[in-house]
């Protein structure tokens, strides 16, 4: 089964500065979509960004980017000048792309906090 | 638009007791999941509707839980008799697209079995 990891439960990050949040999967399938989601307190999760395992290019939103690594099987979010709006929990998420391959795997999730 | 509501937001219940959580989705997506979340721990799938069949119920825990979603609407899911380990945050989440990726999720709705 295909696992993700988050290895920071928690991050901070001053207002205006750049935080990564990183995260790790293990997967034996080469066709596959890697997510962002939060989910600022008390509220629903959200996507954040979106990134197809067969393209090379990085994904950016905005103010978020990502750092798809995928033979080292990595997916790091940037989020710039970072807002006080951005202080949430941060779910990084794998979906398999093959047939029957509805099975969303998420991580522990990060806890991001924003300094003013 | 209305997005996916989840009832209750929290419920406290003695071991042994029964509980049922409602789901309503965005209307029109015909994929409803259920996830659950253990303090600390990772979200975990429990299973997959789409319209009102289960495509994938491989993450149901047992047999004390049991889902269903009538019609092809809104979803419940069920656990009888409530053990402590089932406390948790009950997430649902549809979608129209699964292209997409995008999930829209319900806040959650929160068990504790005491």
């Amino acid at each position: 089964a295909q696992t993700v990891t988050q290895s920071q439960p928690e991050m901070s990050v001053q207002e205006a500065e750049t935080v990564t949040l990183s995260c790790t999967y293990d997967t034996s399938e080469s066709d596959y979509y890697l997510f962002w989601y939060k989910q600022p307190p008390s509220r629903q999760m959200i996507l954040v960004i979106r990134q197809e395992a067969y393209k090379q290019q990085n994904a950016t939103e905005n103010r978020f980017s990502v750092n798809f690594q995928k033979a080292a099987k990595s997916f790091s979010l940037k989020i710039s000048d970072s807002q006080l709006g951005d202080a949430a929990m941060y779910f990084c998420a794998y979906r398999s792309d093959q047939k029957g391959g509805n099975q969303f795997y998420f991580g522990t999730g990060t806890s991001l906090t924003v300094i003013p | 638009e209305a997005g996916v509501t989840q009832f209750p937001s929290h419920s406290v219940i003695e071991k042994g007791q029964t509980v049922t959580l409602r789901c309503d989705p965005i209307s029109g997506h015909d994929n409803l999941y259920w996830y659950r979340r253990v303090m600390g721990k990772e979200i975990k799938f429990l299973l997959h509707f789409v319209k009102e069949s289960k495509q994938d119920e491989s993450g149901m825990p047992n047999n004390r839980f049991l889902a269903e979603r009538t019609g092809g609407t809104y979803s419940t899911l069920k656990v009888q008799p409530a053990e402590l380990e089932d406390s948790g945050v009950y997430f649902c989440a549809s979608s129209q697209d699964l292209n997409t990726g995008e999930l829209f999720f319900g806040e959650g709705s929160r068990l504790t079995v005491l």
